[in-house]
């Protein structure tokens, strides 16, 4: 009952440094997400797949990239980290776009320093 | 823009009745939910309501909903030490979990 597994579960990065947070469910579910947390904040959306192969923009985008890699994975790409990226990430998935259930990932807290 | 607030803490004897409250500005909601989330975990869908509800029961969860005042609230009956947590009230127009907009969570700790 694995569900959605993300990894790392936690990350410091130097400014400008690179990485990506991975994403895999095992629930065949057709759509992806990838939120953030701030404390004193909802989770903001910051790009999501609908289906494999297509991903949007979600509410926050700025300094994310995405790849839906396949039906099961989805990643989350710095290019070059700010502190402002310092952040909880939640990785979730759906069955369908218009579904009205998410599950979500235990999350990657990232420092970036 | 939509906005979902919530207050940011609460603290409840074990076995008391908690009230956690929530209110949205979008008039066009159609979808509320309340999410839980535990120490190191991912949020957990609790319940939701569809907006043509007043009231929803599902155990010791009862989710009341003031359309009117805008207003969402989630009653726990005989409040257990498991259910501390932080609670997310989140709004939805569609059914899409692309399109919530969610509150910034109430930390509800219960106190034996």
């Amino acid at each position: 009952n694995a569900g959605v597994t993300q990894t790392p579960k936690f990350q410091v990065l130097k400014t400008g440094q690179s990485m990506t947070l991975q994403c895999a469910q095992d629930m065949n579910h057709n759509s992806m997400y990838w939120y953030r947390q701030d404390p004193g904040m909802g989770l903001r959306l910051i790009y999501y797949s609908a289906s494999e192969g297509t991903t949007d923009k979600g509410e926050v985008p700025n300094g994310y990239n995405v790849s839906r890699l396949n039906k099961r994975e989805f990643s989350l790409r710095l290019e070059s980290a700010a502190p402002s990226q310092t952040s909880v990430y939640f990785c979730a998935s759906s069955e369908d776009w218009g579904d009205t259930e998410a599950f979500f990932g235990q999350g990657t807290r990232l420092t970036v320093v | 823009g939509e906005d979902v607030e919530q207050s940011l803490f609460l603290s409840v004897r074990e076995g008391d009745s908690s009230v956690i409250n929530c209110t949205y500005t979008d008039s066009s909601s159609t979808y509320l939910y309340w999410y839980k989330q535990e120490p190191g975990a991912g949020l957990q869908l609790l319940t939701y309501i569809f907006s043509n509800m007043d009231m929803k029961q599902d155990q010791r969860l009862t989710v009341l909903l003031n359309k009117k005042d805008k207003h969402l609230s989630l009653r726990i009956a005989d409040t257990q030490t498991g259910d501390s947590a932080i609670y997310f009230c989140a709004e939805g127009t569609t059914g899409s979990a692309r399109q919530l907009t969610f509150g910034s969570g109430t930390q509800l700790t219960v106190l034996p």
